[in-house]
C-alpha cells in the first residue's frame, strides 16, 4: 500500500535556528497539505498545494515559515528562525485531488529548546 | 469560538461498554464530515465518513444532524484496541478540500 513519506521523524533544534521538513506524497496525488498539530489539539492546516501551486496558505506564519513544491511532487516546509512555540507535530497529507480522501504521513515531531 | 468543538475527555470505560462522542460545528455551509482515529504519537487515519442518513461500520455508528450542526460517533462493545483519540473533522465550504479538525476526544478502554 502506498504511503506518504516524511523525514526526519524527529527533530530537536535550538530557538533561532533554521529547520526543514520533507514530504513525499503518494504517487499521482496532485494535492498536498501541511498541517501542524500542537499537543492536545487537532491538526491545523498550514498550507495546501495543488500540483506546484499554493491554493491556501492563510494560516501559514509567513514571517518565518515557507513551503515549496517546485515540481509538483515532493515538498519542503521550512521554519527560520524557529521559536519555542513551534514545538509540535508537523503532518503532511496528500490526496488524489481536492475532493479525495487525505492520507497522512507519520509526521515530524519538532522540539525547539 | 472554535469551528469544530469536542469534549476532550478522557472517557474511561470498561471493555464491552457502549460509548458515544459528540461534536458540534459552526459553519452551516460545511460539506462533508468525518471521524478520524489517532493513536498516541501517530498520524490520524480515517475511521469513517458521516452521512445525514447515518452510517454504520461494524461496531461503529456515525450520525449527522445538519439542523443542529451536530455529529456523533457511537462505539458498541468497546475493545481494548479502541483506545485512541477520536477526531471530529469537517470539510469546509470552500472548494480547497481543507479539513477542519476538532480537538479530539480521548477514549481509554480498560479491562
Amino acid at each position: 500500500e502506498a504511503e506518504v513519506a516524511q523525514s526526519p521523524r524527529y527533530k530537536i533544534t535550538e530557538k533561532s535556528q533554521a529547520v526543514a521538513f520533507w514530504c513525499d506524497p503518494i504517487s499521482g496525488h496532485a494535492t498536498l497539505y501541511w498541517y501542524r498539530q500542537i499537543l492536545g489539539q487537532g491538526p491545523e492546516l498550514l498550507v495546501q498545494f495543488q500540483d506546484e501551486s499554493v491554493v491556501d496558505d492563510s494560516q501559514l506564519p509567513k514571517d518565518r515559515f515557507s513551503a515549496e513544491r517546485l515540481k509538483g511532487v515532493d515538498s519542503t516546509l521550512k521554519i527560520q528562525p524557529a521559536e519555542l512555540g513551534d514545538s509540535a507535530m508537523y503532518l503532511c497529507a496528500s490526496s488524489r485531488d481536492r475532493d479525495g480522501e487525505q492520507y497522512f504521513g507519520p509526521g515530524t515531531r519538532l522540539t525547539v529548546t | 469560538r472554535k469551528e469544530v468543538e469536542q469534549d476532550p475527555g478522557p472517557f474511561n470505560v470498561p471493555e464491552g461498554a457502549t460509548v458515544a462522542f459528540n461534536c458540534t460545528y459552526s459553519n452551516s455551509a460545511s460539506q462533508s464530515f468525518f471521524w478520524y482515529r489517532q493513536d498516541c504519537r501517530k498520524e490520524p487515519k480515517l475511521l469513517m465518513s458521516v452521512y445525514s442518513s447515518g452510517n454504520e461500520d461494524g461496531r461503529f455508528t456515525a450520525q449527522l444532524n445538519r439542523a443542529s450542526q451536530y455529529i456523533s460517533l457511537l462505539i458498541r462493545d468497546s475493545k481494548l484496541s479502541d483506545s485512541a483519540t477520536y477526531l471530529c473533522v469537517v470539510k469546509g465550504s470552500s472548494n480547497t478540500g481543507k479539513l477542519i479538525f476538532g480537538q479530539g476526544t480521548t477514549l481509554q478502554v480498560k479491562p
